[in-house]
């Protein structure tokens, strides 16, 4: 079956910039959606579509996508976006299927 | 408010049953597409099966098929998982989620249920 890979850690400098990827042969097809999650918490989404917010999450999240890669960009981190961060998409083994990303830990040093 | 709400986690004993339950509010909740999601602790989640609003369309991960049952009971604004045969990988917590209705994205998470599967 298809998966998405992840990095498992990635850290930045507060205010600084950074970029989580996901790789898979299924985001040449769908768009990935991107959720945070942080200890003890439910995840919140926070990237859906070709580069939209829910209503809530700050406009330092953006992303998007190219060939079989998809990327989450944070422009700025704040100390609150320290988290988990998992990508996932639909499968085209069945409409209601679904792949997660092993995650992403983002450490804000 | 706009919530999900899981419910009927416990432990239970390898081989054994249990039905989870997802209560919905604050939304119309056959507008929409729903699913299971689970998280073993300290680990990444897992997919486990999804449901069309009005039943026609099931699909569950192939390490759930032929044990796990997704349905729904929308004059109830209900989500149930019912889980057979359980292991002790499924030990996790158990997330419902609402699929958006313009993408393929989940925007409404519950709080989980917790399965522990032990002897």
């Amino acid at each position: 079956s298809s998966e998405l890979t992840q990095d498992p850690a990635v850290s930045v400098a507060l205010g600084q910039t950074l970029r989580i990827t996901c790789q898979g042969d299924s985001l040449r097809s769908y768009y990935a959606s991107w959720y945070q999650q942080k200890p003890g918490q439910a995840p919140i989404l926070v990237i859906y579509g070709e580069n939209n917010r829910p209503s809530g999450i700050p406009d330092r999240f953006s992303g998007s996508r190219s060939g079989k890669t998809a990327s989450l960009t944070i422009t700025g981190a704040q100390a609150e976006d320290e988290a988990d961060y998992y990508c996932m998409s639909r499968d085209s083994s069945g409409y209601h299927q679904r792949l997660f990303g092993g995650g992403t830990k983002l450490t804000v040093l | 408010e706009v919530q999900l709400m899981e419910s009927g986690g416990g432990l239970v004993q390898p081989g054994r049953s249990l039905r989870l339950s997802c209560a919905a509010s604050g939304f119309t909740f056959d507008d929409f597409a729903m699913h299971w999601v689970r998280q073993i602790p300290g680990k990444g989640l897992e997919w486990v099966s999804g449901i069309s609003w009005d039943s026609g369309g099931i699909d569950y991960a192939d390490s759930v098929k032929g044990r796990f049952t997704i349905s729904r009971d929308n004059a109830k604004n209900s989500l149930f998982l019912q889980v057979n045969s359980l292991r002790i990988e499924d030990m996790a917590l158990y997330y419902c989620a609402r699929a958006s209705g313009s993408s393929d994205a989940f925007d409404l998470w519950g709080q989980g249920t917790m399965v522990a599967v032990s002897s």
